[in-house]
């Protein structure tokens, strides 16, 4: 049973360009979330997907917006990229309606903005 | 609106010693709490949850944790520590605030970096 998967694992972009990254949710699950962690700082939420539709948001721009498609999976898009988007970016899939379900954490995509 | 407090961003310890990360929570609501481990490169993993069940919660590879609502308190413990456990290790809070349904997000804390020593 595949875990969580992430993708690219690491990616460079310039200031100002846009950057799309992907999430494939475990195996039943059908909520996917998506966490900022900065250098040596803990993760920070950034919004979640269910049923297609953003259903929870963290204090973080319009800059940054998702999407969820019919198979679970999930897109994270951030626009106009600042130095300080530069982080690990972690995805996290839970069971249906599991308001304290597990979150199962995939192994990031590592961005850096030049 | 919710916090975590981890005391200690560092915290080194024999190996063969008690493990002990300390983790405060402010919440509006009883909170639902965890604590994660985060090996280098690597995503991370639930040691243990609190859900309103037993205050006393035991998790993976011998971690334990109480929750103690007057300290608004939920210390990780470990009575022997294992050159396996160096970790970057996470506390974190749901408020259950989620009205769209699914898992709530998580508030983590900034994490505690355990060493271990020979």
């Amino acid at each position: 049973d595949a875990g969580v998967t992430q993708s690219p694992t690491h990616l460079i972009k310039t200031r100002g360009q846009q950057v799309t990254l992907r999430c494939s949710p475990k195996s039943g699950h059908d909520t996917v979330s998506w966490y900022q962690q900065a250098l040596g700082q803990g993760p920070q939420f950034i919004f979640q997907y269910y049923e297609e539709e953003e259903r929870q948001r963290g204090n973080f721009p319009d800059r940054f917006s998702g999407h969820q498609f019919p198979n679970y999976s999930s897109e994270l898009n951030v626009n106009a990229l600042l130095l300080g988007d530069s982080a690990l970016y972690l995805c996290a899939s839970s069971f249906p309606r599991a308001r304290v379900g597990t979150q199962y954490f995939g192994p990031g995509t590592r961005l850096l903005v030049l | 609106a919710q916090s975590v407090t981890q005391l200690g961003s560092h915290v080194s310890v024999s190996e063969g010693a008690l493990v002990l990360l300390r983790c405060n929570y402010s919440s509006s609501v009883p909170p639902y709490l965890f604590w994660y481990v985060q090996y280098p490169n690597q995503g991370l993993q639930l040691l243990l949850k609190y859900t309103s069940a037993a205050t006393l919660v035991k998790g993976i590879n011998g971690f334990e944790a109480e929750f103690k609502k007057s300290e608004t308190s939920f210390h990780l413990t470990k009575p022997s520590a294992h050159m396996s456990d160096a970790a970057e290790y996470f506390c974190a809070v749901s408020d259950h605030s989620n009205s769209g349904g699914g898992a709530d997000g998580l508030t983590f804390g900034k994490g505690t970096h355990l060493i271990i020593q020979p």
